[in-house]
């Protein structure tokens, strides 16, 4: 079993849609979840991260952690053309210097 | 605000020649380092991380080596490129100290280099 296991899409919504992303995991000792947005040929962007269970909301994204289901997920509301590209999951905490990250979903809204 | 520079953005060389790239970090003092390669299908992997001037520690065995000849500059080097090693070469920069906190743990990307070896 893969210690990440993310979705590769692509998905495609129309404009104006809710995404939802989604990443499991199977390390309990993972502490800290991040979400990343990578542009075509651009390096990974810090979106969110969080290190507890419950949602985080920053603007039209929330993140939410589920350790007892090792279930993490990002909510986009409002979809618009600029959120198209791949998002990434990323895990820390398990006493490594590596983030463990996804393999990334495609994402692609249409106007 | 902390910004992190790479390059060259783009880089073709042949099978067998040397590699040099380079990482500056501004705006920070003393921070964790790391190297990336992300291939396509693959997702991204730690190839080196640093945490101080010439303190480098390799996450895979391969034909690539890092240098920190200073406190926010990473270097990638190479002696003689492999066809294996093309690919997206991101460097990363966090908060200095060990993992296992979210500072630390929370890392910020570079723009990336692609690298093409034929």
């Amino acid at each position: 079993q893969k210690e990440v296991e993310q979705d590769p899409g692509p998905l495609s919504v129309p404009e104006g849609a809710i995404v939802s992303l989604n990443c499991t995991y199977s390390n309990s000792a993972f502490q800290y979840f991040m979400w990343y947005r990578q542009y075509s040929r651009k390096g990974p962007e810090l979106l969110m991260y969080t290190y507890s269970s419950g949602n985080k909301e920053d603007g039209r994204f929330t993140a939410q952690v589920d350790k007892s289901s090792k279930y993490i997920s990002l909510f986009i509301r409002d979809s618009q053309p600029s959120d198209s590209a791949t998002y990434l999951c990323a895990m820390a905490g398990a006493g490594s210097y590596q983030l463990t990250f996804g393999k990334g979903t495609k994402l692609s809204v249409i106007p | 605000s902390q910004t992190i520079h790479q390059w060259p953005a783009t880089l073709v060389q042949p099978v067998g020649s040397p590699l040099s790239l380079e990482c500056t970090v501004e705006g920070t003092s003393n921070p964790n380092l790391y190297w990336y390669r992300q291939a396509a299908g693959r997702g991204l992997q730690l190839l080196f991380y640093s945490v101080g001037i010439g303190q480098i520690s390799s996450e895979v065995p391969q034909n690539l080596s890092a240098s920190r000849p200073q406190d926010r500059q990473f270097i990638l080097s190479s002696k003689k490129l492999l066809l294996s090693d093309s690919g997206f070469y991101l460097c990363a920069w966090s908060v200095w100290g060990p993992p296992g906190t979210p500072s630390t743990d929370t890392q910020y990307f570079g723009p990336g280099t692609r690298l093409t070896v034929l």
